[in-house]
């Protein structure tokens, strides 16, 4: 069965710092890898997907993630964070023939002034 | 073009009180979901759909109950709704075999 883990619950970093999200998985093929962004009161946002091809994904906001098979990681990083960015973020995985998404519980980034 | 909104956004229900949610789409999307967002657990899904006219059971579907008449709607009902239910709803919906999800606002409920 597939599953995701968000090492991280919290993360503060200082504006202007750079961003790095953990997200680890287990599954045996290749994933569909997500992350979503979820600002407060609202729904989720996708920043970014992961199906095949070039292991380096741009997304919005100017978010990247780096798929790496070999350590089962689909990180999320932000060269410069800007206050904005202050949300909940959440990977996720699916699979080819998969009828839903498995989501992973969330890292809560705070952003200091 | 609307995407996924959900009705009502907030809510207070007494134990023991019924209530439906619903979810609409204004895209198309073959799949729709039904999640609950609890601190610390993340999403967790309830109820899905695959089309119009079916439904299937999530990781969590104890005290709900679906359907899919048409397929640009999906409803959650709760029968009995206990202090448990407590949480946020939300619905997701996408297109078949894509897998990226499109999400609404949510629900807030709360069971007193």
């Amino acid at each position: 069965a597939q599953s995701v883990t968000q090492p991280d619950i919290h993360i503060t970093v200082s504006e202007g710092a750079s961003l790095e999200l953990r997200c680890n998985y287990s599954y045996g093929a290749t994933p569909y890898l997500f992350w979503y962004v979820q600002s407060p009161g609202q729904g989720l946002q996708l920043l970014l997907k992961y199906f095949s091809g070039d292991t380096l994904v741009q997304g919005i906001k100017g978010f990247e993630a780096e798929f790496k098979r070999s350590q089962s990681s689909f990180n999320l990083r932000k060269p410069s964070v800007h206050w904005s960015d202050a949300a909940e973020y959440f990977c996720a995985v699916g699979a080819r023939g998969a009828q839903k998404l498995v989501f992973g519980q969330g890292t809560r980034l705070t952003i200091n002034p | 073009n609307a995407g996924v909104t959900q009705t009502p956004k907030f809510r207070v229900l007494k134990t023991g009180q019924s209530m439906t949610l619903l979810c609409a789409q204004d895209m198309n999307h073959e799949y729709m979901y039904w999640y609950r967002q609890d601190p610390g657990m993340g999403l967790r899904l309830i109820h899905y759909s695959v089309g119009e006219g079916t439904t299937a059971k999530g990781e969590v579907p104890d005290g709900y109950n679906v359907s899919r008449l048409k397929k640009q709607n999906f409803l959650l009902g709760l029968e009995s709704a206990a202090p448990s239910q407590t949480s946020v709803y939300f619905c997701a919906s996408s297109r078949t075999l894509t897998y990226e999800q499109y999400f609404g606002p949510g629900t807030r409920l709360t069971v007193t």
